[in-house]
């Protein structure tokens, strides 16, 4: 089945300890996405990948990093979280300008 | 960059009505607008986009409407039936070349579809 998944789908943290979100995708896409989403915001892009080792910026990028090693996999870091970082992620996929799949979404909260 | 809002944030129907969502976007160079449906608990799902190159779009029962012109397109739901109750998010895009997107969202609206 085609998908794009993502772990966890629930973290509670604190405060500076860093973490990380994992995304993969078997849909051999090139174009790989963050995005957080907040009440009354919508969703805004972090970060992006056009293919292996190119990765860019998008809207709200600063706190985040990400790398992109593999085709498959995007994982989002997050290396001094902080409680304005609470949020639902969202990773997606796409190729050859079609449709961008969403993943499930992971919920984290910072204290 | 690119600036999309979307209008109402939220929109209450009756069972069988018709729902219009409307979104403008400010990039005059943004040629791609999809429209994405969040159920609860979800991931968004695209339910229909238009290229610029296209004026309308139907799919059974939803259609959009794209005018370059005014910078604004339009979801349209008939016949609305309660799984249609979810929020509703617009986009807008320009290509990235090699046939990638970077979307820009609308904040969203949750439509409820009263039985």
């Amino acid at each position: 089945e085609a998908q794009v998944t993502q772990n966890p789908r629930y973290l509670i943290t604190v405060t500076g300890k860093k973490l990380t979100v994992t995304c993969s995708q078997n849909m051999n896409h090139e174009y790989m996405s963050w995005y957080r989403q907040d009440p009354g915001l919508g969703l805004r892009q972090i970060y992006y990948s056009m293919n292996v080792e190119v990765t860019d910026k998008g809207d709200v990028p600063e706190g985040y990093k990400v790398s992109r090693k593999e085709k498959r996999n995007f994982p989002l870091i997050l290396e001094s979280p902080s409680p304005n970082q609470t949020s639902l992620y969202f990773c997606a996929s796409s190729s050859g300008g079609k449709t961008q799949y969403f993943g499930p979404g992971t919920r984290l909260l910072v204290l | 960059g690119e600036n999309v809002e979307q209008h109402p944030s939220t929109l209450s129907v009756q069972e069988g009505d018709s729902a219009v969502i409307k979104c403008t976007y400010s990039d005059s160079a943004s040629n791609y607008f999809p429209w994405y449906k969040q159920e609860l608990g979800k991931g968004p799902q695209l339910i229909i986009d238009i290229r610029s190159n296209v004026g309308e779009k139907k799919d059974q029962r939803i259609a959009v409407t794209l005018n370059k012109t005014a910078k604004h397109f339009s979801l349209h739901i008939t016949e609305t039936q309660p799984e249609d109750s979810a929020v509703y998010f617009c986009a807008a895009s320009r290509g990235l070349g090699a046939g990638s997107y970077q979307l820009t969202f609308g904040k969203g609206t949750k439509l409820s579809v009263i039985p």
